[in-house]
């Protein structure tokens, strides 16, 4: 079982370009969401979605969209990149371990906006 | 608003304890959760406390005491490879998670 994949791993952007992060888990959660993590800060959620054709937004989703269009993926869209948007960026899905949504994380996407 | 604190950084030996402190003022509270996370690659999960008492897990223990808002990590018999960041984190009353910044451990021989 692969789990959840992240691609790509880095990506160097302009300010204004546009891209995709990728994200794709084969356990079959339901549950998948998008995390950014910057220094000195606590994981910020973006959004997040509970099935295939529902999301909803997390903390900090301004410049940012997802859909859901499968169980399996859950894209994020960055559609005019910042600078401020420099970070590390962790796609999850959740499953209850013995009462706890316990996450499951990708190995992470470094994005850099120049 | 709703905060999580805990060190910033600390130092331990190789085979001794150490023990990570969280503190934490949120909205509700639905469980706690700790995440080792070692440089440059994903949170992998620790432990869940949602009653008050002592959780043990082989060299780990995670302590919750929800009338006090604090939690702790215990580590016994420090070995290298424990070298990492530990987040804190508290599901709040809409299941949410609310993230500590982490407590970067480093540990020296």
């Amino acid at each position: 079982n692969a789990g959840v994949t992240q691609t790509p791993k880095f990506q160097v952007l302009k300010t204004g370009q546009s891209m995709t992060l990728q994200c794709a888990q084969d356990m079959n959660h339901e549950y998948m969401s998008w995390y950014r993590q910057d220094p000195g800060m606590g994981l910020r959620l973006i959004h997040y979605s509970v099935g295939a054709g529902i999301t909803d937004q997390g903390e900090v989703p301004n410049g940012y969209n997802v859909s859901r269009s499968t169980t399996e993926d859950f894209p994020l869209r960055l559609l005019s990149a910042a600078p401020s948007q420099t970070s590390v960026y962790f796609c999850a899905t959740s499953v209850a371990v013995s009462g706890a949504n316990v996450l499951t994380f990708g190995a992470g996407s470094r994005l850099t906006v120049l | 608003g709703q905060n999580i604190d805990q060190p910033t950084e600390m130092t331990a030996t190789e085979g001794a304890i150490v023990q990570i402190n969280c503190t934490y003022q949120t909205s509700g509270f639905n469980g706690l959760f700790w995440y080792q996370q070692h440089a440059g690659e994903a949170p992998t999960f620790l432990s869940y406390n949602v009653l008050d008492g002592l959780e043990e897990k082989g060299r780990f223990s995670s302590f919750l005491s929800r009338s006090k808002g604090y939690s702790y990590l215990l580590l016994k018999e420090l070995q290298m490879k424990d070298s990492a960041s530990y987040l804190c984190a508290v599901s709040d009353s809409n299941y949410q998670l609310i993230w500590g910044a982490g407590t970067k451990l480093i540990i020296k021989p």
